[in-house]
């Protein structure tokens, strides 16, 4: 039972544009949302969260945006770097410090 | 430089033979976790820990076993009982009560 769904294993942008990653979930105990970024044989990066009393985040020029009554997340990257090419991960969890549930990923590709 | 090490990078082991793989942290974070990625897949947890001398299964834990006998330290030993061991193992700390997982650099198993 995939409870985080990432249903795009791929994305390609070009560079100054925006990349838009989706993500949805199933399950509605869910209520913290991360969004990690992950280089090949390396360990995923934090990127950025949101609560589910939010229904935005921004950091930079990562934005999350949260959709409560879809259970969908999306995060937006602008503008879009090459530098930005990485796996993306979406992830939820329970409660805050309770253990984390990872979609399958999104492979995003930013050309020059 | 806080963070977390994983020791070997790349470790090749003959079918057959249990092998224990590293993980230290000096962040001074209670809680640890161990997952698997395999190619097109998300991150899958296979045993976390809370605090020192208690752990709980993931999703995947057959085939595994962990300990936890200091806060800085969470070996995962993978035993011959595990069917398809080779895979990219990484393992994570968090803060108590904080979503955020904090990840090592990961180790490549090899099973042959």
């Amino acid at each position: 039972d995939q409870q985080v769904k990432q249903n795009s294993p791929s994305l390609s942008v070009q560079e100054g544009r925006i990349s838009i990653l989706n993500c949805d979930y199933t399950n509605s105990m869910f209520d913290y949302f991360l969004w990690y970024k992950k280089y090949p044989a390396e360990g995923p990066t934090f990127l950025i969260s949101i609560s589910s009393i939010k229904d935005k985040n921004e950091d930079g020029r990562f934005t999350v945006f949260l959709n409560k009554s879809a259970k969908h997340l999306s995060l937006h990257i602008v503008p879009s770097q090459p530098g930005d090419s990485a796996v993306y991960f979406c992830a939820a969890s329970g409660t805050s410090g309770s253990r984390l549930t990872f979609g399958e990923g999104t492979q995003l590709t930013v050309n020059p | 430089d806080g963070g977390i090490t994983q020791s070997p990078k790349y470790l090749f082991r003959k079918e057959g033979q249990n092998v224990t793989l590293s993980c230290e942290q000096n962040l001074n974070h209670d809680a640890m976790y161990w997952y698997r990625q395999d190619p097109g897949q998300g991150l899958r947890l296979i045993y976390y820990s809370q605090i020192v001398n208690d752990f709980q299964k993931g999703d995947i834990a057959e085939g595994y076993s962990v300990s936890r006998e200091k806060k800085e330290s969470f070996p995962l030993t993978v035993t011959s009982a595990q069917k398809n061991p080779t895979a990219f193992y990484l393992c994570a700390s968090s803060r108590q009560g904080r979503s955020e997982q904090y990840f090592g650099p990961g180790t490549r198993l090899t099973v042959t």
